[in-house]
């Protein structure tokens, strides 16, 4: 069955460093999304994504993120300077049109990278 | 008022038990509700999908909307220790997901 799998399962940096996550979609899809849960925290939407461009961000989603999907297959989320509350597990998930209208927004996650800022 | 409502438990019952988990959202233009398992530091699992309001059954699952009420419930038949997990109920307008805090089950043998 197709899955979403993401790249590091685990990242550790220094405050203030780069970081980029990985993701592969599930691959007929078309919409790509991002969201990160804080430890004992509930699950939070950071961004959307379809046709080349960011549809929709939250307020979590400020200048030092970015995303795109550089080669049609991967689909990164790059953090530039990484802050410690940036601390998390980050989820892909993707969804697809399928079957009819009422089913489109089913969204599948990956199994997450957690992120680890020191 | 929170979008999503959800009671974090935990909630523990016998193995066997029906397992009833729910929640209430605020925003009456969601459209589209979910519900996703999570085992400890997993991705969530996409269990049920239920468009507008209804029930939708699934194996020992159903999943029940309703949207006079703001309210969304899982029913789980027949718990199974496997069954032990957090489960988050997730609603949508059509874009993002947004997640209540999640139900920690614990099922007991």
């Amino acid at each position: 069955e197709p899955e979403v799998t993401q790249t590091p399962s685990h990242q550790v940096t220094q405050m203030g460093q780069e970081v980029i996550l990985r993701c592969v979609p599930i691959s007929n899809h078309l919409y790509f999304y991002w969201y990160r849960q804080i430890l004992g925290q509930k699950v939070e939407f950071l961004v959307s994504f379809y046709n080349n461009e960011i549809s929709e961000k939250s307020e979590i989603f400020d200048d030092q993120f970015s995303v795109e999907r550089p080669d049609g297959s991967n689909f990164t989320l790059k953090i530039r300077s990484t802050k410690l509350e940036d601390s998390a597990m980050y989820f892909c998930a993707t969804m697809g049109l399928v079957g009819g209208s009422h089913s489109y927004n089913e969204q599948f996650f990956g199994p997450g990278t957690r992120l680890t800022v020191l | 008022q929170k979008e999503v409502e959800q009671d974090p438990g935990p909630l523990s019952v016998p193995e066997g038990a029906i397992v009833s988990l729910n929640c209430t959202y605020s925003n009456s233009a969601f459209q589209y509700f979910m519900w996703y398992r999570q085992y400890s530091r997993k991705g969530p699992e996409l269990l049920m999908y239920t468009y507008s309001s209804g029930n939708k059954e699934d194996g020992r699952f159903t999943a029940q909307v309703d949207k006079s009420s703001k309210y969304i419930s899982l029913f789980i038949r027949d718990s199974q220790p496997s069954d032990s997990a957090t489960y988050l109920c997730a609603v949508s307008g059509g874009n993002k997901l947004v997640f209540g805090a999640g139900t920690i089950l614990r099922v007991k043998s």
